[in-house]
């Protein structure tokens, strides 16, 4: 199994909702990752979790709320959220923490905020 | 601090034209450098990848070599097919930076029958 399994593919949500996205590996991947993509532009990194713990914050808001309940899962909770934050949101996972790995990303979840 | 720059898009091909897809970096090390391709509406996927200076990663007929004197690692595809259509974006990782990537700013690319 080599994929990277996010839900859900599409979420729209008022800017008072409460919303998590999941994400999913049974790689034994221990690093896991949030990215933001906005259209025509490259992934920018949002959070890092190696081994569980929270190793990268790139001073993300604290409307977003990431959470690694075990190896295999990383949350992203959602929270007040504004319109500019509609955006193409991708896990991604890597086997450990350090340079030589790729990253192994899922499909992502299409987040709009009405 | 590190980079990747790459060429501005979009590129338009006829099917079986040449691809080249420029890029270049600035790092404090000696980085991995990688290939992503993103098709419409997914996620990223790895396309290839090279570790160390002259080593050339290849996959599904692209070819990229890491060039250290350059500081290249440019795609190149001899026969583009429609179904290459995509958004490429080169990128770097380095033990400095931990556990970072750097991507470029994406080319997207139509390849039209």
């Amino acid at each position: 199994d080599t994929e990277v399994t996010q839900t859900p593919k599409h979420l729209v949500m008022g800017m008072t909702n409460k919303k998590s996205l999941k994400c999913e590996q049974h790689m034994g991947h221990r690093a896991m990752y949030w990215y933001k993509q906005k259209a025509k532009k490259p992934p920018e990194l949002m959070f890092v979790y190696s081994y569980e713990k929270l190793s990268i914050n790139e001073s993300v808001p604290s409307r977003f709320s990431p959470e690694c309940p075990n190896s295999s899962l990383l949350n992203l909770h959602l929270h007040a959220l504004q319109p500019e934050d509609s955006a193409l949101y991708l896990c991604a996972s890597s086997q450990a923490s350090g340079s030589w790995e790729k990253l192994f990303f899922g499909s992502g979840t299409q987040l709009s905020v009405l | 601090g590190d980079s990747v720059t790459q060429m501005e898009g979009p590129v338009t091909l006829s099917e079986e034209a040449f691809l080249t897809i420029n890029c270049t970096y600035t790092a404090t090390g000696y980085p991995s450098l990688f290939w992503y391709v993103q098709y419409p509406g997914e996620g990223l996927q790895l396309l290839l990848k090279a570790t160390k200076a002259d080593d050339k990663g290849s996959n599904k007929g692209f070819e990229a070599t890491y060039r250290k004197e350059t500081t290249s690692f440019h795609l190149e595809k001899g026969s583009v097919q429609v179904s290459d259509s995509a958004v490429y974006f080169c990128a770097l990782s380095e033990s400095n930076t931990g556990n970072q990537f750097y991507f470029g700013t994406g080319t997207s690319l139509t390849v039209i029958p």
